[in-house]
């Protein structure tokens, strides 16, 4: 099974930071993959697909980059409401494998 | 707009079985494949099962196969999860999700139900 593995696992941030986060695969899967928002007490939303496409009504200060093993999820200037915690999804091959997370948290 | 509520679920005994259900409403349900998420409190998602849009071609996650079983009603626009021989470790909230195309390989999770909780406990 392919393995997917976050930096950091959490990260203190202030409204209007710029966050990047790191999702790293075991092996190369192409650009199958995916990030996902959760916020709080919330079904898991979804962002990018693709590895860089937005999906739609995902605003643009969102961007993902990487193809291969290595990705990244960046949020240009952070929001109130960007304050959850994000996974990223490889869909390359069965099992689907989330990884295990990077919770963004106000500092 | 794309609508995905799920149903069922609540608390089940070790050994037991639960039935999960998702209704879906504001696309071409039989056109899309479905898969169900999970995720234990406090923990991270973890993906279950998938299934095609025909319902030809189901995946599991090694930890529930035989004892999860996902299929789907397309003249009823409802996917299912049937669990069986319940353990301790089945407790989670459920997620239905919405596919991205008719195959189950390759898509991605595109939309999302609110969540159902499932409890396994004596």
């Amino acid at each position: 099974d392919i393995q997917m593995t976050q930096s950091p696992s959490s990260l203190s941030a202030s409204v209007g930071d710029r966050v990047t986060i790191t999702c790293r695969a075991s092996q190369a899967i192409g650009n199958f993959l995916a990030w996902i928002q959760q916020r709080p007490g919330k079904a898991p939303k979804s962002l990018i697909f693709g590895a860089s496409s937005l999906q739609t009504g995902v605003p643009s200060r969102f961007s993902g980059r990487g193809s291969g093993t290595d990705f990244t999820l960046t949020i240009s200037s952070l929001q109130p409401e960007d304050f959850a915690t994000y996974y990223c999804q490889q869909y390359n091959s069965y099992p689907p494998i989330f990884g295990p997370g990077t919770k963004v948290e106000l500092k | 707009e794309v609508q995905l509520v799920e149903s069922g679920g609540g608390l089940g005994q070790p050994g037991g079985s639960l039935r999960l259900s998702c209704v879906a409403s504001g696309f071409t349900f039989s056109r899309f494949a479905m898969s169900w998420v999970r995720q234990v409190p406090g923990k991270g998602l973890q993906w279950v099962a998938s299934i095609s849009s025909s319902g030809g071609s189901t995946f599991y996650a090694d930890s529930v196969k035989g004892r999860l079983t996902i299929s789907r009603d397309n003249s009823n626009n409802t996917l299912f999860l049937q669990l069986n021989s319940l353990r301790a470790e089945d407790t989670a909230v459920y997620y239905c999700a919405q596919k991205s195309a008719y195959y189950a390989l390759g898509s991605y999770l595109q939309a999302w139900g609110p969540g159902r909780p499932v409890t396994v406990s004596s």
